[in-house]
């Protein structure tokens, strides 16, 4: 158990639909990373945030935001969903304290999205 | 119409004998990097890192190396168990931005 927590498990929806993803990071963790993992892309960073703002950005679509929140929960907003968005979306938090420099990451159990 | 799954390199070892599991980075750039192991159904899970100003790096049963002049990381497994099987890949950093994955190696440990 990594201790990122991620809801929900599983997400059917449909086409031009939008859905919320959440995530609680590890305790005392201040940056969150959001990642999409397809089948036919492996995993892909889509965004990341440290203590509530925008850090990185990756390859992330207009169609999606993120958030963080002052509790340091995170949302990944999906909107006018596409069949090709189906996929497990994952986020992963670390300390990523400045003396530390980079830090390893902490990976949830992700979230497998199925757009019909 | 059915969908395409990625074409993962593999690897199969039997149970006991060492794995060497390779990677090759694209930016002579990155300065830090991250082996992560992922089972079926879970999310990717840290093994071991490596900074740049680094050639090896040990931990429990595993080393990973690293050639910068070639752009090269390989994680080395000893004594493989059934359960090291998984798919294994790499992830590099540069100054402490966003990380960018390899595709990944499918390791099956045979009893």
């Amino acid at each position: 158990d990594s201790g990122v927590t991620q809801t929900p498990k599983h997400l059917i929806t449909a086409t031009g639909q939008r859905v919320t993803l959440r995530c609680s990071p590890r305790s005392g963790d201040l940056s969150v990373y959001w990642y999409q993992q397809s089948l036919d892309q492996g995993l892909q960073f889509l965004i990341q945030y440290y203590n509530g703002e925008e850090r990185a950005k990756g390859n992330i679509l207009e169609r999606f935001s993120a958030q963080q929140f002052p509790d340091l929960h995170s949302e990944l907003n999906l909107s006018s969903l596409e069949l090709g968005d189906s996929a497990l979306y994952f986020c992963a938090s670390s300390v990523e304290s400045v003396l530390a420099g980079v830090n390893e990451q902490f990976f949830g159990p992700g979230t497998r999205l199925t757009v019909l | 119409g059915e969908s395409v799954g990625l074409h993962l390199p593999t690897l199969s070892v039997q149970e006991g004998d060492n794995s060497i599991i390779n990677c090759a980075y694209s930016n002579s750039a990155s300065d830090y990097f991250i082996w992560y192991k992922q089972e079926s159904g879970k999310g990717p899970q840290f093994i071991i890192d490596i900074r740049s100003n680094m050639d090896k790096r040990q931990g429990q049963r595993v080393t990973v190396l690293l050639n910068k002049t070639v752009k090269h990381l390989s994680l080395q497994i000893a004594a493989t168990q059934p359960g090291d099987s998984a798919v294994y890949f790499c992830a590099e950093n540069i100054a402490g931005n966003q990380f960018y994955f390899g595709t990944g190696t499918s390791l099956t440990v045979i009893p």
